[in-house]
């Protein structure tokens, strides 16, 4: 079975840092894009970054440029954010999403095609 | 700027059928997109990849009753024999050079 287990969410200060963490099972991570999107309370869905399956190309919202940073450690299918600089704005469910794969190739730019259950940051005082 | 637009609500009866639609932003009508379905207090589930000449991709165990097409810069999703379980937000998205987008979302209600 595909499936996705982000965790690491909690509560944490502005200012402060946190690392999310997606554990990924049930089908060939390495090959595979991914992204996280969050969702404020209430909010719509807004996508936050991707990633290529090697690592090697990655890409941000213009939102978290410069303070989040996304990685990828094949070996132990796993997706990380690391979260710095945090703001209450920042507080949010946060999903990992599988990249939609062609016969041919798995960009970090394309559908999303597996999601995870979010876990949740909350940037408060 | 690549912008998808979304109408905040539909309903229709239980067991009638509902179209919704997404419009790309001037410039971006070739542009493929997804839709996807998030019901109440769950996480979002990947329906569809839609392109712009109407063919589609379904996800794994989406039923028949989810279908899609495409006539210039919309894109529609259709929603068949509506059931409960189909009362749900519904969002597309697409993406373009280093970003993902999505749209503001539509609420679906079953009556």
């Amino acid at each position: 079975e595909v499936q996705l287990l982000e965790s690491g969410g909690g509560l944490v200060q502005p200012g402060g840092s946190l690392r999310l963490s997606c554990a990924a099972s049930g089908f060939t991570f390495s090959n595979s894009a991914m992204s996280w999107v969050r969702q404020a309370p209430g909010k719509g869905l807004e996508w936050v970054s991707a990633i290529s399956g090697s690592g090697g190309s990655a890409y941000y919202a213009d939102s978290v440029k410069g303070r989040f940073t996304m990685s990828r450690d094949n070996s132990k299918n796993t997706l990380h954010l690391q979260m710095n600089s945090l703001r209450a704005e920042d507080t949010a469910e946060y999903y990992c999403a599988k990249g939609y794969c062609t016969s041919t190739s798995c960009h970090p730019l394309d559908a999303l095609d597996i999601w995870g259950q979010g876990t949740m940051v909350t940037v408060s005082s | 700027q690549l912008v998808l637009t979304q109408s905040p609500s539909a309903s229709a009866s239980l067991g009638a059928s509902v179209k919704l639609t997404c419009t790309l932003s001037s410039g971006h009508s070739s542009y493929a997109i997804a839709w996807h379905q998030q019901q109440p207090e769950k996480g979002p589930r990947f329906l569809m990849k839609l392109n712009n000449d109407g063919s589609h991709s379904k996800g794994d165990g989406i039923p028949d009753r989810f279908s899609g097409s495409s006539s210039g810069a919309e894109r529609y999703l259709t929603i068949s024999s509506l059931q409960s379980e189909d009362e749900a937000d519904y969002y597309c998205q697409t993406w373009g050079t280093g970003i993902h987008v999505f749209g503001t979302g539509t609420k679906v209600t079953v009556l």
